[in-house]
């Protein structure tokens, strides 16, 4: 069966250090990856998607970045974070069905 | 674009019913669906339904989609301490994959002894 693994589980990181969250999918080969972070009160958003190694899509412009290196594995990164990057990010895959999600990571920038 | 809209916290007694609201604006939905998160959690499937059904059960599960209204329902059946958690109802644009998803905001379901 699939897994996804997803670490840390929190991370506490101060303003303008940087950033590495990842994401590894087991069980599967070529999956869809995504990365979402929900805030306080503001639901889901979709940060980035990948269909493939190497291929990103961006949902939303920011200072973060993800990349795909291996078949199964999804790094989301900052050079600098900020205040507001903050939040509850969650990894998820899919095949064809509904997405499965990660168990997140709860980031809090100081 | 498309919008999903949700109560933000439902409270109910253990033992009732819980009826979780969601109204969404796209009419090429596919697949609507439920998610569960429980604190600290990430969200974990709970039930989907396909835009040509009305009703879906499973087990004290009932998902009601108003097609006409664009109006999805999630009760819960004898409501219990463990459903305590945030809902969140997503649907799929036609075409798949979760970048077609758009998430509700997701509706607290408070639990009273």
């Amino acid at each position: 069966s699939q897994t996804i693994h997803q670490w840390p589980a929190t991370l506490v990181q101060p303003v303008g250090s940087p950033l590495s969250l990842e994401c590894t999918v087991e069980g599967t080969s070529n999956p869809n990856l995504y990365w979402y972070r929900q805030a306080a009160g503001r639901g889901l958003q979709l940060l980035f998607y990948s269909v493939g190694i190497g291929q990103i899509s961006s949902e939303v412009p920011q200072n973060l970045s993800a990349s795909r290196p291996q078949d199964r594995q999804f790094i989301l990164s900052s050079k600098k974070l900020l205040l507001s990057d903050s939040g509850f990010y969650l990894c998820a895959w899919s095949a064809r069905g509904s997405p499965s999600f990660g168990s997140g990571t709860r980031l809090t920038v100081v | 674009g498309e919008d999903v809209e949700q109560s933000l916290f439902l409270s109910v007694r253990e033992g009732d019913s819980s009826v979780i609201n969601c109204t969404y604006t796209d009419s090429s939905s596919t697949y609507l669906y439920w998610y569960k998160q429980e604190p600290g959690a990430g969200l974990q499937l709970l039930t989907y339904i396909f835009s040509n059904m009305d009703m879906k059960q499973d087990q004290r599960l009932t998902v009601l989609l108003n097609k006409k209204d664009k109006h999805l329902s999630l009760r819960i059946a004898d409501t219990q301490t463990g459903d305590s958690a945030i809902y969140f109802c997503a649907d799929l644009e036609s075409g798949g994959g979760a970048d077609g998803l758009t998430f509700g905001k997701g509706t607290h379901l408070i639990i009273q002894p």
